[in-house]
């Protein structure tokens, strides 16, 4: 059974510090989502990464996957009070987006 | 584009009746996931379908739940009868096979007295 672990599960930080929040996987995978979460709202994709050494990123955030370690990277630069929300990975193990097992989450919440 | 639709948004029913969530898929889009989340259990798969096509039903959790897509345009998860247990947020989401991104609706937040 794939097991999609995420640390840390809480996370405090204040503005302006990086952080990095990991996503380590059970099993074969080259495609790897990231989503947010806002409280009470549903769910957003950031990032799709699909191949070993991926790197994507967009504003403050910059995703990553090393397959080979079945593990991706969700790096915060320099953070900020809007980026406060749960952040989901999601692998997908059959190809071609079918059935994608959640992470637990990683609750981050900014800090003025 | 208007997204995936869901409803209703908020449901609250008594414990042993039937509760029927809606979803309309993204024009185009020809896979459609029906996904629960609970604070116990985390986002789980419940049944996906493709081209109106139940592909794996294996998520579901016990005979109380059934999924149908009558058309591309349309799907229902019916719980009957329903039980406390049932209470979660239900997402409803949508692909086009074979690409990179499941988009998800508003979801349905159901509570089972």
């Amino acid at each position: 059974e794939l097991k999609v672990e995420q640390n840390p599960l809480f996370l405090s930080m204040q503005e302006g510090k990086n952080y990095t929040i990991y996503c380590n996987y059970s099993t074969t995978s080259d495609r790897l989502y990231w989503y947010r979460q806002d409280p009470g709202k549903s769910l957003e994709s950031l990032f799709v990464l699909l191949s070993n050494g991926a790197v994507k990123q967009e504003g403050r955030l910059m995703a990553s996957l090393d397959t080979k370690a079945r593990l991706s990277t969700l790096h915060i630069t320099a953070a900020v009070h809007d980026l406060s929300a749960t952040y989901f990975c999601a692998v997908d193990t059959e190809g071609g987006n079918e059935k994608l097992t959640f992470g637990t989450g990683t609750r981050l919440t900014i800090i003025p | 584009d208007a997204g995936v639709i869901q409803s209703p948004r908020h449901e609250v029913t008594e414990m042993g009746q039937e509760v029927t969530l809606r979803c309309k898929p993204i024009s185009g889009h020809n896979s459609l996931f029906w996904y629960r989340q609970t604070m116990m259990r985390g986002l789980e798969l419940l049944i996906y379908f493709n081209n109106n096509v139940p592909i794996d039903d294996s998520g579901m959790p016990e005979d109380r739940f059934s999924a149908k897509m009558p058309n591309a345009s349309f799907s229902t998860l019916k719980i009957q009868p329903s039980e406390p247990r049932d209470s979660a947020v239900y997402f409803c989401a949508s692909s086009l096979w074979n690409t990179d991104t499941q988009y998800f609706g508003p979801g349905t937040r159901l509570t089972v007295l």
